[in-house]
């Protein structure tokens, strides 16, 4: 089975902190990607990646950057938390070439920003 | 650019009753469709999919059809057990190594 593990299910950090979530895969997965979750705003891309030091803005990268020096492991970071960033992360990896695109997701990573 | 409208919730039903969740898209090209299910507490996990016009994809007794008419693939399932309480995302993918567009979600909430 396919597994995606976050590091983190639940972080409380302060206003100004550097934040780091981890997620990593075991599937030799060359794509990640990292969304966020907020109640009536569903799923939203923050940044993906189809390879190792490879990355793409997805349709929210203000406030993130992520790093990916491995293939099994992508790292968001949150370079100076703000309360609006208080949210749900998901990370999640899918193979290329696979036709039908299915994505993969890790549990979830609830970030709360006082 | 591509997108997904599904119906907004909550959605509340009762045991053995009926159950639709529409979604419509908006997309270039033949897109992949596809239901992921987010259990409480859980990442989501996928449904079940459909990649071409009039595919339907089944799984735990709920299916979806893909219309292209009428751009839509709205799931379905004949009687909703209390455990399928959970949010329900539409999702396309159009081509290439493109990412996944979700829909907002619909939460379901069945109850005895």
């Amino acid at each position: 089975d396919v597994k995606v593990t976050q590091s983190s299910r639940y972080l409380v950090k302060r206003t100004g902190e550097k934040v780091f979530l981890e997620c990593v895969q075991d599937m030799d997965h060359e794509n990640m990607f990292w969304y966020r979750q907020d109640p009536g705003l569903g799923l939203r891309l923050i940044y993906f990646s189809y390879d190792v030091k490879m990355k793409e803005k997805g349709d929210i990268p203000e406030g993130y950057s992520v790093s990916r020096e491995k293939k099994e492991r992508f790292s968001l970071i949150l370079e100076s938390a703000s309360t609006n960033q208080t949210s749900m992360y998901l990370c999640a990896s899918r193979p290329t070439g696979e036709r039908t695109g299915e994505l993969f997701f890790g549990e979830g990573s609830r970030l709360t920003v006082l | 650019g591509d997108s997904v409208t599904q119906m907004e919730g909550p959605v509340t039903l009762s045991e053995e009753a009926f159950l639709t969740i529409n979604c419509t898209y908006t997309a270039t090209g033949y897109p992949s469709l596809f239901w992921y299910v987010q259990y409480p507490g859980e990442g989501l996990q996928l449904l079940l999919k459909a990649t071409k016009a009039d595919d339907k994809g089944s799984n735990k007794g709920f299916e979806a059809t893909y219309r292209k008419e009428t751009t839509s693939f709205h799931l379905e399932k004949g009687s909703v057990q209390v455990s399928d309480s959970a949010v329900y995302f539409c999702a396309l993918r159009t081509s290439g190594n493109t990412p996944l567009v979700f829909g907002k979600g619909t939460r379901l909430s069945v109850i005895a």
